[in-house]
């Protein structure tokens, strides 16, 4: 069965300071991959997806996320943090078959941005 | 502004209370979909319904019942509930089932405090 691990509950950045958040998944192939931001009091929009080809997937709001097979990583990068960007942050992983219904998240990081 | 449009955006009721969740989406999408958030677990899927076909029921208890009377609306009828199912509950739909052309858009959520 496939799973995804974030394995930072909580992370706090300075405004400006770069930043990674890291997603680790467990699945047998090349899954569908997926960062979601949750602004407080909002759903889930989606910041980029991976499914084939580049491994370096450029998403909205300047984020990026690199999928790394021997490492079964898809961590979430944005070189300099705005307090905009304060929100959670969820990675999901799915099957290339199998629609929604397959999809799995993660729990979530939730970022903080000092002034 | 979202195009998914859930209401009320909060609601307190008692455990023998028969309450309603309504989702209505503008966007002209096929699947509409229940999911249950709580804190520090994964975003679960109750729910799916692809062109108002029940699809999907993950194993959800039966004192909740879903009702999708066209593609635009998604109702979650609610009766005798329980403490534990306090939560943020996110309505969320796509023009199809298919992940890779079809983001989820979700809407911002009823929290629902089950006293």
């Amino acid at each position: 069965a496939q799973s995804v691990t974030q394995p930072d509950i909580h992370i706090t950045v300075s405004e400006g300071a770069s930043l990674e958040l890291r997603c680790n998944y467990s699945y047998g192939a090349t899954p569908y991959l997926f960062w979601y931001v949750q602004s407080p009091g909002q759903g889930l929009q989606l910041l980029l997806k991976y499914f084939s080809g580049d491994t370096l997937v450029q998403g909205i709001k300047g984020f990026e996320a690199e999928f790394k097979r021997s490492q079964s990583s898809f961590n979430l990068r944005k070189p300099s943090v705005h307090w905009s960007d304060a929100a959670e942050y969820f990675c999901a992983v799915g099957p290339p078959s199998g629609g929604y219904q397959k999809v799995t998240f993660g729990t979530g990081t939730k970022l903080q941005v000092i002034p | 502004e979202t195009g998914v449009t859930q209401t009320p955006r909060h609601l307190v009721m008692g455990m023998t209370n028969k309450k309603s969740l309504k989702c209505e989406q503008h966007l002209g999408h096929n699947a509409m979909y229940w999911y249950k958030q709580s804190a520090k677990k994964p975003l679960e899927l109750m729910f799916v319904y692809n062109f108002k076909e029940q699809t999907e029921n993950n194993s959800v208890p039966s004192r909740f019942s879903p009702e999708c009377p066209n593609s635009s609306h998604l109702f979650l009828h609610l009766h005798t509930l329980q403490p534990e199912d306090s939560a943020l509950y996110l309505c969320a739909s796509s023009q199809d089932w298919d992940p890779v052309n079809s983001p989820l858009h979700f809407g911002n959520g009823t929290r629902l405090t089950v006293t």
